[in-house]
């Protein structure tokens, strides 16, 4: 059964720093990962989908890697501002041998950015 | 323009009481399902309908029942709520496989 850990659970940083958010996976054969974001009280904005063929996806100041082989991606935040606080959730798709599987969800990092 | 709706957004009701989650999609996707975030924010797959189909069907007591009238629309109807019931239910929809998910805004039930 596929299992998602994210780690840290927490982070804060000051403002204008780049950081890495860290998630990992226990089957490698998925057909997909996602990164949410997730603002206090609100629903899911997706920020980057990346196939398992894919090594990385970016997205303005984002950056997502995927190393499929060794369960794990990164999530890449440059320049880090207030407005990135929120909660960031990755999820994956699959294993891709067990048919039509749901989306499986870590239980997401809390980035504070200070200003 | 809304790609998920979920109504109601905010839903308080008492213990006992028989309550539905309507939900469509204008995404032209196959795949709709249920997701639970209880209060520590954790995620879970409920259900999830395929071409208005019951594909998944996790643990969830059957007091929960989904409904599918179309391929656009999902709905959770959800009988004698008690208060462990209290979570946050999204929507979400997809196309197969390798595709990506997309959202609803969520309904916040609250059983008193």
């Amino acid at each position: 059964k596929q299992e998602v850990t994210q780690i840290p659970a927490a982070l804060s940083v000051p403002e204008g720093e780049n950081l890495v958010l860290n998630c990992s996976f226990t089957d490698s054969a998925i057909y997909n990962l996602q990164w949410f974001r997730q603002d206090p009280g609100k629903g899911l904005t997706s920020l980057l989908l990346i196939q398992s063929s894919q090594r990385e996806q970016t997205s303005g100041r984002l950056n997502a890697s995927l190393d499929k082989s060794s369960g794990r991606s990164t999530l890449y935040i440059a320049a880090s501002q207030p407005g990135d606080s929120a909660t960031y959730l990755c999820a994956v798709r699959g294993p891709s041998n067990s048919g039509n599987t749901p989306l499986v969800f870590g239980k997401g990092t809390r980035l504070s950015v200070i200003a | 323009d809304t790609a998920v709706s979920q109504t109601p957004k905010y839903l308080v009701t008492q213990m006992g009481n028989d309550k539905s989650i309507k939900c469509e999609q204008n995404l032209g996707h196959d795949t709709m399902y249920w997701y639970k975030q209880d209060s520590k924010k954790f995620l879970k797959i409920m259900f999830s309908y395929n071409n208005k189909e019951l594909i998944i069907n996790e643990t969830v007591p059957n007091r929960f029942s989904p409904k599918s009238p179309d391929k656009a629309h999902l709905n959770l109807h959800i009988n004698s709520l008690e208060l462990g019931d209290s979570a946050v239910y999204f929507c979400a929809s997809s196309r197969q496989y390798s595709y990506g998910y997309t959202f609803g805004s969520g309904t916040r039930l609250t059983v008193v």
